[in-house]
């Protein structure tokens, strides 16, 4: 079945620790997102990307780093995961058109201590 | 700069009435308005959308949305609620003039639908 599939659905880290949440899409959509989702906050953006080889920031990209190396992998990365980090993480992607929808990943529920 | 607003956290309908989620946005250019619901433990996924036309949209599970240029706002709407309704639902624009293709989200407004 055509989407997104995101790993691991869950993870409890470590303070300190380093951490890579997977994103894989089969759909040759050009662009990809990473949102985190947090209670009275909606999804926020951390970094896009629009097409293989570039990235960009989001409106909350501190402490996250992403590659696009391919059109369909778009990793994740925390270099070292603080407690604030806690959140549920969405990568999705879509088409560049504008009048085009969004597709989701099932999500990454993060938890840092 | 591209915004939406969600102004209800949460809004409670008994089932069988008719349900109403509302969104108000703002573009610089045209806007391209999106619905997503999200069920417990799930990703968000595509209700309906408006793009151009006629501004009642209809989409999934018998939602629709009505578009207001004048009001800046794309309400969600279903004549009546069923309980198996009740999720998060979250408004998204993209705007057009701007060519920015990244959708922005609202906070979103969790319905609940009481038997």
């Amino acid at each position: 079945i055509a989407g997104i599939t995101q790993a691991p659905t869950s993870q409890i880290l470590a303070a300190g620790r380093r951490m890579t949440l997977r994103c894989t899409q089969d759909m040759r959509h050009n662009a990809m997102y990473w949102y985190r989702q947090d209670l009275g906050l909606g999804l926020r953006l951390i970094h896009y990307s629009n097409t293989a080889g570039t990235t960009g920031k989001g409106e909350v990209p501190d402490g996250y780093s992403v590659s696009r190396a391919n059109t369909d992998d778009f990793p994740l990365t925390l270099a070292s995961a603080v407690p604030s980090q806690t959140s549920v993480y969405f990568c999705a992607s879509s088409t560049t058109g504008v009048g085009t929808e969004a597709f989701f990943g099932q999500g990454t529920r993060l938890t840092v201590v | 700069a591209q915004s939406v607003a969600q102004p209800e956290d949460q809004v409670n309908v008994a089932e069988g009435n008719p349900l109403t989620v509302k969104c108000t946005y703002s573009v610089s250019g045209n806007p391209y308005l999106f619905w997503y619901v999200q069920y417990p433990n799930r990703g968000l996924q595509f209700l309906l959308k408006y793009i151009t036309g006629d501004n009642l949209v209809k989409g999934s599970y018998g939602f629709e949305a009505e578009f207001n240029k004048s009001q800046t706002s794309f309400h969600l709407k279903k004549p009546s609620a069923l309980v198996s309704d009740s999720a998060l639902y979250f408004c998204a624009v993209r705007d057009g003039a701007g060519g920015s293709y990244i959708p922005t989200f609202g906070r979103g407004t969790s319905l609940i639908v009481h038997p």
